[in-house]
């Protein structure tokens, strides 16, 4: 199994302000994702992160909006900016091991006012 | 493009019933389907990972069924108890390159 850590866990934000989430795994990991729920709906990749190279947005999301550090192998950042309130949702790291099984990180509650 | 169903929605069930949660897929070119289960406010916990040559898997009080050709997954709880209570989701991984489509997830509450 692997175990993912998440920083903060919970967060009430102004608008128009910044957050960084910061993901930690318990032992290197080649691909680290990040992942969007809002409330009441599923998860929605937001980027794929490898270290020592850029993120790989998927459609909707844009660097500028998620920028995303990877900048070693057990530790990456995901920086949600200038928020506006449809940004209230819980963000995911989460990492694989154990022949594709997918692990998750216990999730940002981000509400912004 | 892959689209992942779940249905119930929502299922309240008396302690002691066995249940079925099913889910279905539109593509049935998958590589993997992994069962997670999510409590309030919680991240994901992976269940059981089907992989697409396999039938069926088993973990304790917990079997998940794939059949492919029919695009259909099926999650059977065993003699539910009240700690059996959270949203149950169902994820396909398309590629194999982890692009994980996720269903919108079967909110269970076992009733003691």
């Amino acid at each position: 199994s692997a175990v993912i850590s998440q920083k903060p866990s919970r967060d009430i934000c102004q608008r128009g302000t910044s957050l960084t989430i910061q993901c930690q795994v318990d032992s290197q990991v080649t691909m680290m994702f990040w992942y969007r729920q809002q409330p009441g709906q599923s998860l929605t990749l937001i980027a794929t992160a490898n270290q020592g190279s850029e993120a790989t947005y998927e459609s909707g999301f844009v660097i500028d909006k998620f920028p995303i550090s990877r900048p070693n192998l057990t530790f990456s950042t995901l920086t949600v900016s200038n928020m506006s309130p449809e940004d209230s949702s819980i963000y995911l790291c989460s990492t694989y091991r154990d022949t594709d099984t997918q692990y998750f990180g216990p999730g940002t509650r981000l509400t912004v006012l | 493009k892959q689209e992942v169903t779940q249905i119930p929605a929502a299922l309240s069930v008396p302690e002691g019933e066995n249940l079925v949660l099913n889910c279905s897929f539109t593509d049935s070119a998958i590589y993997n389907l992994q069962w997670f289960r999510q409590d309030p406010g919680k991240g994901l916990t992976s269940l059981l990972l089907i992989q697409s040559s396999q039938r069926e898997q088993t973990s304790g009080r917990l079997n998940a069924s794939l059949d492919k050709s029919s695009g259909r997954s099926t999650l059977y709880i065993a003699a539910s108890q009240p700690g059996d209570s959270a949203t149950y989701l169902c994820a396909v991984d398309i590629t194999g390159g982890f692009k994980t489509i996720f269903g919108a997830g079967t909110r269970l509450f076992v009733k003691a």
